[in-house]
């Protein structure tokens, strides 16, 4: 079975560009994250879709980032324009449950993309 | 704002020690609890996860949850250098959503 598939893996740019992220999840998976993970801290939740519906965008920094899960398969996670600030590496995970009554969710990561932002 | 919080470490034990690790989480509605591996460089990975108070075992890990407190561990038996990583602990809120992640713990398995 294929694992969570990112692209780029680095991308460096300057501030005030705009820069975009791809992520295919396990086949399958109907439910998909983005994560930021800044150096030293633990990954934080940008947004959740489930199928190609948004459970929970609330941390989303919504007048820089957007991000869209078209047909309820692969996503992008736009910054535009990027802040210093925005340097981190972006974690994308997919698992296969349904957000419901659960209490069991496991969450495979890609191998993440690492932005640097000058 | 709901809060997980862990010890940064480095928490450094010999080969062949227990090390433990602890996590404390501020939201009571907390449903499920989940600890991942994340080596330098790659991404976290899923080693344990509990939902029930007690202990719940797996090879050399034991996870220990007790809601009345909002704590939760991780016991690592027998360490091994390739135990070496950061641990974060996850916290899981609303039935799938809501995923809070610790800063990590930082585990360092002396040979």
């Amino acid at each position: 079975e294929a694992g969570v598939a990112q692209s780029p893996r680095y991308k460096i740019i300057e501030k005030r560009q705009s820069v975009a992220f791809w992520c295919n999840p396990i086949s399958g998976h109907a439910t998909l994250y983005w994560y930021q993970q800044i150096l030293g801290q633990g990954p934080k939740l940008l947004i959740q879709f489930q199928n190609n519906g948004v459970v929970d965008d609330s941390q989303l920094p919504k007048d820089r980032f957007s991000a869209e899960r078209l047909k309820g398969v692969d996503s992008t996670l736009k910054i535009q324009p990027a802040k210093l600030e925005d340097s981190a590496v972006y974690l994308c995970a997919s698992s296969s449950l349904r957000a419901g009554p659960s209490r069991y969710n496991e969450q495979f990561f890609g191998p993440g993309t690492r932005l640097t932002v000058l | 704002q709901k809060e997980v919080e862990q010890n940064s470490g480095p928490l450094s034990v010999p080969e062949g020690a227990i090390a433990s690790l602890n996590c404390t989480y501020s939201d009571r509605g907390s449903q499920s609890f989940f600890w991942y591996r994340q080596y330098s460089g790659k991404s976290p990975e899923l080693i344990m996860f509990i939902y029930s108070n007690g202990d719940k075992e797996d090879g050399r890990f034991t996870a220990q949850l007790n809601k009345a407190s909002q704590y939760v561990s991780l016991l690592i038996r027998d360490s091994q250098p390739s135990d070496s990583a950061t641990y974060l602990c996850a916290v899981n809120t609303n039935y799938g959503q809501n995923f809070v992640f610790g800063p990590g713990t930082r585990l360092s398995v002396l040979p």
